[in-house]
């Protein structure tokens, strides 16, 4: 199983700032993904981060929002862009091997705050 | 209707009681099925994989019904820990992940 550190854990952040979450696989994977958890609901998928090249997002989720690096095959970082009291919610980092029977490994998450 | 459903709950159950819970999939090309726990405020973690001969670890069980299309997760003699929500996690072709929106389970003495 692959561990994956995500920092930082919590941050509280001001209307119209950026927050930069880092994730960190111990291990080469195929697939990291990003997701977002909002109060009380499942997981949605942010984007899925790509190699080298521009993440493929979701609908409802933009780059310039969310802006996705993912520079080699254990990191990636997000960012959530001039924010607002609506982007208040829990971002989780995740990864994958690229077997469709491989497992997903989650980050411990971002909580994320904005006042 | 939704990819991957499951009935939010939450399901209250007392100290040693059998439970269950299902979760429907509208893909029927889905390949391959997973059971996640998610405790308050924590990332999901994986409980187990679910075969399609069903697969069993201690007390929780998983099985698929293909022809129904959905998978089942039991768990015998519960725990005051077994309190969480339970996600299932459906894999279509391509590599394409699906939650459903949770289970919640809560397991009083």
């Amino acid at each position: 199983s692959a561990v994956i550190s995500q920092k930082p854990s919590r941050d509280i952040c001001q209307r119209g700032t950026s927050l930069t979450i880092q994730c960190q696989v111990d291990s080469q994977v195929t697939m990291m993904f990003w997701y977002r958890q909002q109060p009380g609901q499942s997981l949605t998928l942010i984007a899925t981060a790509n190699q080298g090249s521009e993440a493929t997002y979701e609908s409802g989720f933009v780059i310039d929002k969310f802006p996705i690096s993912r520079p080699n095959l254990t990191f990636s970082t997000l960012t959530v862009s001039n924010m607002s009291p609506e982007d208040s919610s829990i971002y989780l980092c995740s990864a994958k091997n690229g077997g469709e029977r491989e497992k997903l490994f989650f980050g411990s998450g971002t909580q994320l705050s904005v006042l | 209707r939704k990819e991957v459903e499951q009935d939010p709950g939450p399901f209250n159950v007392p100290e040693g009681a059998t439970v269950a819970f299902n979760c429907t999939y509208s893909n029927s090309a889905s390949q391959s099925f997973f059971w996640y726990r998610q405790d308050c405020r924590k990332e999901p973690k994986l409980l187990m994989s679910v075969y399609s001969s069903g697969n069993e670890d201690g007390r929780f069980t998983a099985q698929l019904n293909r022809a129904s299309q959905y998978i089942s997760l039991l768990i015998r003699d519960s725990k005051l820990s077994d309190s969480a929500t339970y996600l299932c996690v459906v894999i279509h072709a391509g590599n394409m992940l699906t939650f459903g929106g949770g289970t919640r389970l809560m397991v009083k003495p």
